[in-house]
């Protein structure tokens, strides 16, 4: 069974600052990770899909790596701003279908 | 070029009433995702569906859940009999293929049971 870890479970930074949130996983046999971001109330907005055949991706001011045979993946925040403080949620794919297991998170705030 | 839509944005029910949730997939996507998240806990598959056919719910609750895709209209998560434990946020996701796509996810439905 599948589970997925993430770590820092929170995480207070001021604003500029490069962040690193962690994301571990326990079945190396994954199809995809994403990366999505939640704010309060609000549904999920897709950050970053990373394929099991990539190292990283890249976004912006985003970057998501993948090392799939250790089971992590990392996502990389640069110049942190206030309007990125939401929860970070890790998700993989492992079977078909694009059924995705979450990791309970991580809650940023980058404060002024 | 509407994203999923999910209505209603809150919900609240009784106990024992039943609840209704409903979701438009975005344009042209053919398969739906219904996930559920509990107060201090992560998301959890509940369903996947493709038009009129249910094609994985092992996520699914046994008794009083059931889900619906038709071939006309939105997917529907359908609750009986509603308890205090079923109060989540419930979130549909969308997506054009099966395999290796993103899911666009929606705002939510909030179920509270009182």
């Amino acid at each position: 069974k599948q589970e997925v870890t993430q770590i820092p479970a929170a995480l207070s930074v001021p604003e500029g600052e490069n962040l690193v949130l962690n994301c571990s996983f326990t079945d190396s046999a994954i199809y995809n990770l994403q990366w999505f971001r939640q704010d309060p109330g609000k549904g999920l907005t897709s950050l970053l899909l990373i394929q099991s055949s990539q190292r990283e991706q890249t976004s912006g001011r985003l970057n998501a790596s993948l090392d799939k045979s250790s089971g992590r993946s990392t996502l990389y925040i640069a110049a942190s701003q206030p309007g990125d403080s939401a929860t970070y949620l890790c998700a993989v794919n492992t079977g078909t279908a694009s059924k995705l297991t979450f990791g309970t998170g991580t809650r940023l705030q980058v404060t002024l | 070029n509407a994203g999923v839509m999910q209505n209603p944005r809150h919900l609240v029910r009784r106990r024992g009433q039943e609840a209704r949730l409903r979701c438009s997939p975005m344009k042209g996507h053919s398969h739906v995702y219904w996930y559920r998240q509990l107060p201090e806990e992560g998301l959890k598959f509940m369903v996947y569906l493709q038009k009129e056919n249910i094609i994985d719910e092992s996520g699914m609750p046994k008794e009083r859940f059931s889900a619906e895709f038709p071939k006309e209209g939105p997917s529907i998560l359908r609750i009986q009999q509603v308890v205090r434990g079923d109060s989540a946020a419930y979130f549909c996701a969308s997506a054009g293929r099966a395999t290796n796509e993103k899911l666009f996810f929606g705002s939510g439905t909030q179920l509270s049971v009182l």
